[in-house]
């Protein structure tokens, strides 16, 4: 069964409004969870390292104060798009792994949620 | 992580194997090779990882070179849910943070 639930699966909002997406750990206690985000035809760009319980890690040329990550229980981590415009526009995926510092071990990773900005 | 170079695109024909290749030339002694796969729409799944020897399971076999500087993914009897980008990512074993950093992968094509 599914180890990572992500939602919504699509999602359209106007350009100007804010959007949240959520990403659950279904099996076990993430300490970490990691963000990504798609452009069509291109690979995935890690956005953000969500630490539960302290400040998201941004990786380089990635806005904060667009794109807020919230990690405030062992299961949940939320990523807010504000105020979304059409450029935003892309396929945003979580993943969640095993266990922390373990090299050993997949990740897992929802299914994805297709933003579409107006 | 050090680079890894996988070609664009790959074609192949239903219930025929598939030899997916990635070089990794400045792979370190402490690197992990480890293959996921990305279905249409889909967030990436976990195919296969090893470090020296080779490596079966029921999705896959990874067979990586004895200098390890490439490995090869192999899908034994291809199936036309089997098309998807696979991407080769190397993750170092001493290193704690569990994010991948992906390349560009090849896209599998599957002929009926």
């Amino acid at each position: 069964g599914a180890v990572v639930s992500q939602h919504p699966s699509r999602v359209i909002c106007k350009s100007g409004t804010s959007v949240k997406i959520e990403c659950r750990s279904l099996d076990f206690q993430a300490t970490t969870m990691f963000w990504y985000r798609q452009f069509p035809k291109q690979s995935l760009m890690l956005m953000a390292t969500s630490n539960e319980g302290s400040k998201a890690t941004y990786e380089q040329g990635v806005e904060k104060d667009k794109f807020l990550i919230n990690h405030a229980s062992l299961t949940l981590s939320t990523l807010t798009v504000t105020s979304a415009h059409p450029e935003d526009s892309s396929f945003y995926i979580c993943s969640v792994g095993w266990a922390s510092n373990s090299y050993n071990s997949p990740l897992h990773f929802g299914n994805g949620t297709r933003l579409t900005v107006t | 992580d050090a680079k890894t170079t996988q070609p664009n695109s790959m074609e192949s024909n239903e219930e025929e194997p598939v030899h997916l290749p990635c070089n990794h030339s400045t792979i370190s002694g402490t690197d992990y090779i480890h293959w996921y796969r990305q279905l249409p729409s889909q967030g990436p799944e976990y195919v296969i990882h090893g470090l020296t020897s080779n490596v079966n399971n029921r999705m896959a076999s990874l067979a990586i070179a004895e200098d390890r500087k490439s490995s090869t993914l192999i899908l034994h009897r291809a199936t036309l849910r089997d098309a998807a980008v696979y991407y080769c990512i190397l993750k170092d074993r001493d290193q704690g943070a569990q994010k991948l950093v992906f390349g560009q992968g090849t896209r599998l094509t599957i002929n009926p």
